[in-house]
């Protein structure tokens, strides 16, 4: 069965300070996995892709297979990126049809 | 900022009662999926339409049920309410590379 992880529910750092959210993963086939944001007050939105290998605002995400693992990074924080971090997984990889399975997200907080 | 909307923003309703959610679908964008957000959980999907066809669906019972139509907006309707469908429902249409979220309508049962 599908399943996204992430075990922290509330992380905190400072401005400046390297921050990783943590995802895990399990799926029988091949997976698709996204990262998604939700600033306050605004709705979801796509942060990055794995496919894609892009840098978004400085966050960047591997999928590691052997460790089932897609956890996203940035090196340096700013305090314009608290906000709640969604780990999802695609099923039907490379099709829209398919559901988004969600973690229960992990609230990020930079503090100045 | 996408074209996903939905209406209405907030809602209160009475355990048993029954209700509809809309949602429009982003110009062009054929498919909608169905998401409901408990209190600090993530997303879990409800159903998806492509076409005006159901497509999928995930762990939900049979008095969730929704609506595709020919302009591709949506509505999800819920039956027989009862105090644990209070949540977010958030309603997504599908473009080519992603899923886009309408901001959500905030349903409390009570």
């Amino acid at each position: 069965a599908q399943r996204v992880t992430q075990p922290e529910k509330l992380l905190s750092v400072f401005k400046g300070a390297p921050v990783e959210l943590k995802c895990n993963y399990s799926y029988s086939g091949s997976p698709e996995l996204f990262w998604y944001v939700q600033y306050s007050r605004q709705r979801l939105q796509l942060l990055l892709r794995h496919i894609s290998r892009e840098s978004i605002k400085g966050f960047t995400a591997d999928l590691n297979k052997g460790e089932t693992s897609f956890h996203l990074k940035k090196p340096f924080a700013q305090e314009e990126d608290s906000a709640m971090y969604y780990c999802a997984l695609r099923s039907d990889r490379g099709s829209t049809l398919g559901r988004l399975y969600f973690g229960r997200g992990t609230q990020l907080t930079v503090w100045p | 900022e996408t074209g996903v909307t939905q209406s209405p923003t907030h809602l209160i309703k009475t355990r048993g009662q029954q209700v509809t959610l809309r949602c429009s679908s982003q110009s062009g964008h054929n498919t909608v999926s169905w998401y409901q957000q408990a209190l600090g959980q993530g997303p879990q999907f409800i159903f998806q339409y492509y076409r005006e066809e159901e497509n999928g669906r995930g762990n939900f019972p049979p008095r969730f049920s929704g609506l595709q139509f020919p302009n591709y907006s949506s509505e999800l309707n819920v039956n027989a309410l009862e105090l644990d469908d209070s949540a977010l429902y958030l309603c997504a249409s599908s473009g080519v590379n992603e899923q886009y979220f309408g901001p959500g309508t905030r349903l409390t049962v009570t």
